[in-house]
């Protein structure tokens, strides 16, 4: 079982928007450790997607976002294209476990 | 543009040691940053394994700490993992990043390719 929750699965046409969620808890977001999240398409590693709660690494597009409140953090995909169908993990700091925490992972899938 | 690249044995035994070796190109890590070791086991999700910094600091994962050794060789410029009394659910594809400095508030970028270990009699 994750420290950090996500939906399992989600799904979007192309064009729409989807949001992921990543709930804490208050040794971790809630602590106001920073969230980041990571992209990974299939049978690719990891990949930074957004750092620090907000900021995109270069070559990120825009059409991802990123955003925080209280014990959860939120990663947006507006204008889902077929090419962003993948698994997403948000990643943190936990203070009470002293380590990086990851996410379980959410599947997106454009329909 | 700095690239990350596991290598090791891609099965082992159980309760033998998984060793891998990940090499650094386009960055000397002497420079600074910290280096760190990831896995994720068959269809599941991330676990981060524990980090070293060039002067061979170390910080390990509570939960892995008595069986990781993760020790850095700054004059081949690359870093390596041992896993000791390893069993089936260690098995997994093995990742090294490279981590940000400004701790706790630690990412990891980028990533090598992983490198696919199984443990298996």
């Amino acid at each position: 079982q994750s420290i950090l929750t996500q939906p399992p699965s989600l799904s979007g046409a192309p064009g729409q928007r989807v949001t992921i969620s990543c709930t804490g808890s208050s040794s971790n977001i809630g602590a106001n450790y920073e969230v980041h999240w990571y992209q990974q398409l299939p049978g690719t590693a990891p990949k930074l997607l957004i750092y620090g709660d907000t900021n995109r690494p270069a070559g990120v597009p825009d059409r991802f976002s990123g955003s925080r409140s209280g014990t959860s953090a939120s990663l947006a995909i507006t204008g889902l294209q077929a090419e962003d169908e993948g698994e997403y993990y948000c990643q943190s700091y936990d203070r009470s476990l002293r380590g990086y925490v990851f996410g379980i992972g959410t599947m997106v899938t454009v329909l | 543009q700095v690239q990350l690249q596991e290598s090791g044995p891609g099965l082992v035994k159980p309760s033998e040691t998984l060793s891998l070796m990940c090499a650094v190109s386009g960055y000397s890590i002497s420079s600074g940053y910290y280096w760190a070791w990831i896995r994720q086991p068959p269809g599941k999700g991330l676990e981060w394994i524990g980090n070293i910094y060039h002067s061979g600091s170390t910080f390990y994962n509570s939960s892995l700490k008595s069986r990781v050794t993760i020790a850095v060789d700054t004059s081949k410029n690359q870093f390596s993992l041992t896993l000791s009394s390893v069993t089936a659910a260690d098995t997994g594809i093995y990742y090294c990043a490279r981590r940000n400095m400004v701790a706790p508030n630690n990412y990891f970028d980028p990533w090598g390719q992983g490198t696919l270990v199984t443990v298996s009699s």
